[in-house]
């Protein structure tokens, strides 16, 4: 079936570095994506979003790519500081077209000081 | 502003007791969710509200019932806990008007059941 995944479970990068975290989709009808970051203890909370008629959107320290050829979604964090640690998930209408989102399993992204 | 309020943030039940999870939200969202959390598994939907005295199954539904009797107000209930419904239990809402949009998530309730 169609799912949304991604493909590293656990991403670990230093202080100051840059971090991409990738999410492949197999849904080509999907329209509408969805980044949210989930602390530990927290609830997930909105990062960023794109639409299918866009390749990149920027937002503050991030950026998200689509790359609708291959069914690729990435999640790019510029200057990764601490508090950036947590899970990333990625999200996409679920099938059928309804407002519910389907979500991925997510990544943790682990910054080293 | 609140936002999503989840009361109680965290339970200890026997197998067979029930209890009812208090989703508030202050936004005027049309909206309404539970989602567990479990390891490794992501967040899957349980069941859902469109509206007030409106629910949908999502999910995974088996063993809980909801009721969104009040627009600011989705109950969960758990008639007879199990241990498999250990779990983080997240409500979130929206506004119904674009998928994901405006999706708010309260902080969790985390429900050991032994």
């Amino acid at each position: 079936g169609e799912s949304v995944g991604l493909h590293l479970p656990t991403l670990s990068v230093q202080e100051g570095d840059n971090s991409i975290i990738n999410c492949a989709y197999s849904n080509s009808a999907s329209d509408y994506f969805i980044w949210y970051k989930q602390e530990s203890g927290k609830g997930p909370q909105f990062i960023i979003d794109i639409r299918s008629n866009m390749d990149k959107r920027q937002g503050q320290r991030v950026t998200v790519l689509l790359n609708k050829t291959v069914k690729h979604l990435s999640l790019q964090i510029a200057a990764t500081q601490p508090g950036d640690s947590a899970v990333y998930f990625c999200a996409e209408p679920s099938p059928g077209g309804s407002y519910i989102p389907t979500f991925g399993r997510g990544t943790s992204l682990i910054v080293h000081p | 502003n609140a936002g999503v309020t989840q009361t109680p943030k965290f339970r200890v039940l026997k197998t067979g007791q029930s209890m009812t999870l208090l989703c508030a939200q202050d936004m005027n969202h049309e909206y309404m969710y539970w989602y567990r959390q479990d390891p490794g598994m992501g967040l899957r939907l349980i069941h859902y509200s469109v509206g007030e005295g409106t629910t949908a199954k999502g999910e995974v539904p088996d063993g809980y019932n909801v009721s969104r009797l009040k627009k600011q107000n989705f109950l969960l209930g758990l008639e007879s806990a199990a241990p498999s419904q250990t779990s983080v239990y997240f409500c979130a809402s929206s506004p119904g008007t674009l998928v994901g949009y405006g999706y708010t998530f309260g902080s969790g309730t985390r429900l050991t059941v032994v």
